[in-house]
């Protein structure tokens, strides 16, 4: 998968909890991104980064947040998650516009 | 991603023919059409890409037709094979921009 990571693979939480995902690459690409995949819906971005500390909103930022402090980590956060938050995550790296490599996935459920 | 969309959710294709994947767009600012596979339990992956001032680009079994005066962008894959069985989406993205608006998909089954 391009040298792109993400942990935890599989997670259940509680309504109410924080919960962070980590992305981590080793291609040393400059844009990260952000994903939830819900039946019907596609791919949607949640959040991306264009750099280090720089970050922007996709189309369905509401409830998350993320930080890049390094190059190789991108951290996505739920402040506190809720039921219709479970879906499965997918960070993304890319150094040109077209092409994307997508990590293997996390497969969220809040209960 | 609701610029891009695609015709039909399914499509169900007998091994060795040839599968043809529509997706239909509505920005006419896009300037690059991407589709991606995504096979299960895994992330999309890249397959082809055009940009917007092509007609026509061949890849290895796959071939990506664009028509912008309807707004219509199709994958066709050659001798369809089992392998091929996964989930196809088609993409766009703006001039200047680094983000991909995503359709919502088609699910390609072959038939043995």
């Amino acid at each position: 998968d391009a040298g792109i990571t993400q942990s935890p693979r599989h997670k259940v939480t509680e309504t109410g909890t924080p919960v962070t995902l980590r992305c981590h690459q080793t291609e040393n690409h400059r844009y990260m991104y952000w994903y939830r995949q819900d039946p019907g819906h596609g791919l949607r971005l949640i959040h991306y980064s264009y750099g280090v500390k720089d970050t922007d909103k996709g189309e369905v930022s509401d409830g998350y947040s993320v930080s890049r402090s390094k190059t190789e980590d991108f951290l996505l956060t739920l402040e506190s998650a809720t039921s219709s938050q479970t879906s499965v995550y997918f960070c993304a790296i890319s150094e040109s516009r077209q092409e994307q490599y997508f990590g293997p996935g996390t497969r969220l459920t809040v209960t | 991603g609701e610029n891009v969309g695609l015709h039909l959710p399914t499509l169900s294709v007998q091994e060795g023919d040839n599968s043809i994947i529509n997706c239909a767009y509505s920005n006419s600012a896009s300037d690059y059409f991407i589709w991606y596979k995504q096979e299960s339990g895994k992330g999309p992956q890249f397959i082809i890409d055009i940009r917007s001032n092509m007609d026509k680009r061949q890849g290895q079994r796959v071939t990506v037709l664009l028509n912008k005066t309807v707004k219509h962008l199709s994958l066709q894959i050659a001798a369809t094979q089992p392998g091929d069985s996964a989930v196809y989406f088609c993409a766009e993205t703006r001039s200047n921009d680094y983000k991909l608006s995503f359709g919502a998909g088609t699910t390609v089954t072959v038939r043995a």
